[in-house]
């Protein structure tokens, strides 16, 4: 497997509280993904990266903000909590239309 | 937008029974065509990717096909196994490895 780890694997918190969520990478990988995996919906883009410092919107990336300040570590941040935001969040890496891997996974329950 | 759908939605077989899966998608400005397979509750193992210029992949008893004009590709599983029961996710990325992923198809295979 890719050495991805995300952190925390579990979290519940109260609607209107910040949140962070961590991506680590041990592969030296340029690409960095985030993306929500809800019932109905399937796996969703929220944001990307493609170099430290550079990222992207993706599909849904409204309520989301993300960071990258080493090639290691993407944070996503969600800064005001809501219910929707519920979900399975996954962190994915790539180099430039190469296989993308995935880590194993962030459950998230906004109370 | 790109919108990438699969078919079937589920599919039960006997054990060792050769079996198609199918996914479409709409724009067939790609770069490449992933398969992943997914456990309950796990993240996403990257089965085959196929590059545009490609027609195909194999990896063991896995063989995908891409037909990018038509906008098809198969997932061809010989002798399947009931180790084979899993969610199958075919996604597509175009620019910018911008991913966008089937909704899935429920594979059980039974013994």
């Amino acid at each position: 497997d890719a050495g991805i780890t995300q952190s925390p694997r579990h979290k519940v918190t109260e609607t209107g509280t910040p949140v962070t969520l961590r991506c680590h990478q041990t592969e030296n990988h340029r690409y960095m993904y985030w993306y929500r995996q809800d019932p109905g919906h399937g796996l969703r883009l929220i944001h990307y990266s493609y170099g430290v410092k550079d990222t992207d919107k993706g599909e849904v990336s409204d309520g989301y903000s993300v960071s990258r300040s080493k090639t290691e570590d993407f944070l996503l941040t969600l800064e005001s909590a809501t219910s929707s935001q519920t979900s399975v969040y996954f962190c994915a890496i790539s180099e430039l239309r190469e296989t993308q891997y995935f880590g194993p996974g962030t459950r998230l329950l906004v109370l | 937008k790109q919108e990438v759908t699969q078919i079937p939605a589920a599919l039960s077989v006997p054990e060792g029974e050769n079996l198609v899966l199918n996914c479409s998608f709409t724009d067939s400005a790609i770069y490449n065509l992933q398969w992943f397979r997914q456990d309950p509750g796990k993240g996403l193992t990257s089965l085959l990717l196929i590059q545009s210029s490609q027609r195909e992949q194999t990896s063991g008893r896995l063989n995908a096909s891409l037909d990018k004009s038509s906008g098809r590709s198969t997932l061809y599983i010989a002798a399947s196994q009931p180790g084979d029961s899993a969610t199958y996710l075919c996604a597509v990325s175009g620019d910018n490895n911008d991913m966008r992923f089937g909704a899935g198809t429920r594979l059980t295979v039974k013994p």
